[in-house]
């Protein structure tokens, strides 16, 4: 098993560009989830899935999209980057809810300028 | 939203010393979670409590959940060059989601 897989790894966006970070999981788990890591915060949810066709916004969702049409996959999409957006992203997944052992990607490095 | 308190921000440690970091925070928790994020990589698991008072270990780690549920300290016995890595607490009430502490830095001086 490959696990929680993400790219980019590392991405440079100018203000205002849109772009997918893209996150992929063989693990056959239902709930999936995006978090944003930021120096001296933590991690911060954005948006989770509960299972296909399900999604719903985390503690920061603003200027961020997610869709999920198969079990597999849970894109991340930003419509219009801003600076504020720089970070790294984390996706991860666990079988159940997050009340089982959620497994986190290697993350994607995002800077916008 | 929901905040915890991890302290300290970050630890200078000569190898084979002993760590202890605590979580805090000023609501109740009914999960209390440990991670270790080394450089380049997502966090992964360490320790899961699910009860008041619940003492578990995993190898030179040990964590409890404080009896108040409002705190979780983690210890690492005799520590080692690998344990270098940044210590994530993360806690849950109820239905909601996880939130997450700031981490604790650990550097381990040979």
């Amino acid at each position: 098993n490959a696990g929680v897989t993400q790219t980019p790894k590392f991405q440079v966006l100018k203000t205002g560009q849109s772009m997918t970070l893209q996150c992929a999981q063989d693990m056959n788990h239902e709930y999936m989830s995006w978090y944003r890591q930021d120096p001296g915060m933590g991690l911060r949810l954005i948006h989770y899935s509960v299972g296909a066709g399900i999604t719903d916004q985390g503690e920061v969702p603003n200027g961020y999209n997610v869709s999920r049409s198969t079990t597999e996959d849970f894109p991340l999409r930003l419509l219009s980057a801003a600076p504020s957006q720089t970070s790294v992203y984390f996706c991860a997944s666990s079988y159940g809810t997050e009340l089982y052992e959620q497994y986190f990607g290697p993350g994607t490095r995002l800077t916008v300028t | 939203g929901q905040q915890l308190n991890q302290s300290p921000q970050s630890m200078f440690i000569q190898e084979g010393e002993d760590v202890s970091m605590n979580c805090t925070s000023s609501s109740i928790f009914n999960t209390w979670l440990w991670y270790k994020q080394e450089p380049g990589e997502g966090p992964v698991l360490l320790i899961a409590l699910y009860k008041a008072g619940e003492l578990t270990s995993n190898g030179r780690l040990t964590a409890q959940f404080g009896i108040t549920r409002k705190d979780s300290f983690l210890n690492i016995s005799a520590s080692i060059p690998s344990d270098v890595g940044i210590y994530f607490c993360a806690g849950r009430r109820g239905a909601q989601k996880l939130v997450f502490g700031q981490g604790t830095r650990l550097t381990i001086n040979p």
